[in-house]
């Protein structure tokens, strides 16, 4: 079975600080790996996705997150981060037979920026 | 993409009663699904909402407890019965539209439930 652990439940930061948030996936097979924002009282959004090919992969708002097989991670990241990307950051994987119907999530990790 | 309306957005229930959570899409989609958020916590898979026929639910969920209905390819609904306290969560749909190939995963914006 597959399992995703996010290593860090808050992150507070400052502005324009750059952000690393920590996912680690569990499964004896290929993988799917996606990031999700969710922003207050709203539903999720998706920041990125890997299915295959290159391992680093960009998103909207600047975002991106590299793959890495050997370490089981899926870790996203900003440069520069802004206030209005405080919201809570979900991990998710799937089999890629499938696909985006059985999405296995992360905890969560709440990013909040500081002035 | 998929824009996707969930009402009601939230409810506050008495204990033992049930609610009945719509979702609709504004295009056809392949899949369409519910998921659970329970406070502080992460989402979590309820069921597959199927058309024309009876949902699949994911382990540890029941239809008795969440019957789903999914009346054609734009449109599902999810009741939570007999409702307790321990119901309280956010309840959202997700659809998968057919240009995606099961890629990715659109969500509605939730039904805030809480059970007094």
């Amino acid at each position: 079975a597959q399992s995703v652990t996010q290593l860090d439940s808050q992150v507070p930061v400052f502005e324009e600080a750059p952000v690393e948030l920590r996912c680690n996936y569990s499964s004896s097979v290929s993988v799917y790996l996606f990031w999700y924002v969710q922003y207050p009282n709203q539903g999720l959004q998706l920041l990125l996705k890997y299915l295959s090919g290159s391992t680093l992969v960009k998103g909207i708002n600047g975002f991106e997150a590299e793959f890495n097989k050997s370490q089981t991670s899926f870790h996203l990241r900003k440069p520069s981060v802004h206030i209005s990307d405080t919201a809570e950051y979900f991990c998710a994987v799937s089999h890629p037979v499938q696909g985006a119907q059985k999405l296995v999530f992360g905890q969560g990790t709440r990013l909040t920026i500081n002035p | 993409s998929a824009v996707i309306s969930q009402k009601p957005s939230r409810d506050i229930c008495q204990r033992g009663t049930s609610l009945t959570i719509q979702c609709q899409v504004d295009s056809q989609v392949t899949m369409m699904f519910w998921y659970r958020q329970q406070p502080g916590q992460s989402l979590t898979l309820i069921a597959t909402a199927n058309q024309g026929s009876e949902a699949t639910y994911e382990s540890g969920f029941v239809i008795d407890k969440f019957p789903i209905s999914r009346p054609n390819l734009t449109f599902s609904t999810l009741t939570v019965s007999n409702m307790s306290p321990e119901d309280s969560s956010i309840y959202l749909c997700s659809v998968i539209p057919r240009a995606h190939m099961n890629t990715e995963a659109f969500f509605g914006q939730g039904t805030r439930l809480t059970v007094v």
